[in-house]
């Protein structure tokens, strides 16, 4: 069965410094992973996603994500965050089934700090 | 292009209450998902549609759920009757692709149900 893990249900850090949100993934075959992002009050906005090719992606806002196969982890990061970057993320995968039926993580809340 | 909307964006009902909710997905969108979020766990696929075809209703958690796209437009996803365990986030997608090489899902706000 596919799963998606993230682990840390907030993490917290400050503004300037650079953040990780963890994810990892159990699924046989290769996935298409994502990275959502959920503002208050507000519905979830894409990130970034790995297809295939360079493992590392980088996607909206300044963030990144590096796709890692032997450790099946897909962990997004950031150089030096914004306050304004505080929000809950999402960690998400499908099959190259054709369609984007998604099994997301649990969800982790990060918290810049001024 | 205006994005997903979804509506109400809270709905409070009774147990053993009708509760219908809509997805206006963006123009031109032939795939439109639900998915559920329950009491800040993850965020679970209920049903996909193709125009108006269900492409796959497999995550929909049993027959108290109805959802329909009459037309190939917009969604509706009627609970009947509403139990406690039913209360959460339901949020309605739409892509113009099938495949998320070139389309990735755009996600409405949600609607946050809560059953009492």
């Amino acid at each position: 069965a596919q799963s998606v893990a993230q682990p840390e249900d907030q993490v917290n850090v400050a503004e300037g410094n650079p953040l990780t949100v963890k994810c990892t993934y159990s699924v046989s075959g290769n996935p298409y992973l994502f990275w959502y992002v959920q503002y208050p009050n507000r519905g979830l906005q894409f990130l970034l996603k790995y297809i295939t090719g360079d493992n590392l992606v980088k996607g909206s806002y300044g963030f990144e994500a590096e796709f890692n196969k032997s450790q099946t982890s897909f962990h997004l990061k950031k150089p030096s965050a914004l306050v304004s970057d505080s929000a809950l993320y999402f960690c998400a995968l499908h099959m190259n089934t054709g369609f984007q039926k998604l099994v997301f993580g649990t969800g982790t809340r990060l918290l810049v700090s001024p | 292009e205006a994005g997903v909307t979804q509506f109400p964006s809270h709905s409070v009902i009774e147990k053993g209450q009708t509760v219908t909710l809509r997805c206006d997905p963006i123009s031109g969108h032939d795939n439109l998902y639900w998915y559920r979020r329950v009491m800040g766990k993850e965020i679970k696929f209920l049903l996909h549609f193709v125009k108006e075809s269900k492409q796959d209703e497999s995550g929909m958690p049993n027959n108290r759920f109805l959802a329909e796209r009459t037309g190939g437009t917009y969604s509706t996803l009627k609970v009947q009757p509403a139990e406690l365990e039913d209360s959460g986030v339901y949020f309605c997608a739409s892509s113009q692709d099938a495949g998320a090489r070139n389309s990735p899902l755009h996600f409405g706000n949600g609607t946050r149900l809560t059953v009492t």
